[in-house]
């Protein structure tokens, strides 16, 4: 079946360092990626997302590729700040018009000031 | 903006007790679903329903009931509570099934004794 996996964490990061935190996922089909952020005490938003392949999504400084070669769509930022310490979901919509979205286990990433 | 509003955010049940954990949007969504956050697993779908009067299976539904009779409102009923049921709960909504864009409520922490 489709499934996603996360490089685990936790993460943890100097200020300003570069982010990447992988993601590949396994799927039939052609499916839509996406980026979720929970951040502390809070639901899970959407960061980014991608609907075909070579798609890059981007949204407050992150970006991540739709690769289909190597089934990956990793989360990248230049330039990481205390404020985005967060969980990071990586997910896929499942098949079978269910609405379903399969996510990653999570990937906690700390930043350090 | 509300958005998609949970209650109650804690709760703690005993073994065998019955709950309801209540989910509204104020956003017109078509879709609603619950998912349940447990370490490790990422997300996991529980329910969900395309439109009022409409509801179908997730992954992990049994012990769980839900009903959808407006648009707005879309409950997750625990009819004998159980300690593998310990999870953090969130419900989500969407303007279709085929969006991807979930909106996801605050969580509700339900812990099993």
């Amino acid at each position: 079946g489709d499934s996603v996996t996360q490089m685990e964490g936790p993460v943890t990061l100097s200020e300003e360092a570069f982010l990447t935190i992988n993601c590949t996922y396994t799927a039939t089909g052609y499916p839509s990626l996406f980026w979720y952020v929970q951040y502390p005490g809070e639901g899970l938003q959407l960061l980014l997302k991608a609907t075909k392949a070579d798609d890059k999504g981007s949204n407050k400084g992150f970006e991540a590729t739709y690769r289909k070669e190597t089934t990956s769509f990793h989360l990248e930022k230049g330039s990481v700040q205390v404020s985005d310490s967060a969980v990071y979901f990586c997910a896929l919509s499942g098949s079978g018009n269910t609405g379903k979205l399969i996510f990653g286990q999570g990937t906690t990433l700390q930043v350090k000031p | 903006n509300a958005g998609v509003t949970q209650t109650p955010k804690f709760q703690v049940l005993k073994t065998g007790q019955s709950m309801t954990l209540q989910c509204a949007q104020d956003m017109n969504h078509e879709y609603m679903s619950w998912y349940r956050q447990d370490p490790g697993m990422g997300l996991r779908l529980i329910h969900y329903s395309v439109g009022a009067g409409i509801t179908d299976q997730g992954e992990v539904p049994n012990g769980y009931n839900v009903s959808r009779s407006t648009t707005e409102d879309f409950p997750l009923r625990l009819l004998s509570a159980a300690p593998s049921q310990t999870s953090v709960y969130f419900c989500a909504s969407s303007r279709g099934v085929d969006t991807g864009e979930l909106f996801f409520g605050e969580g509700s922490r339900l812990t099993v004794l």
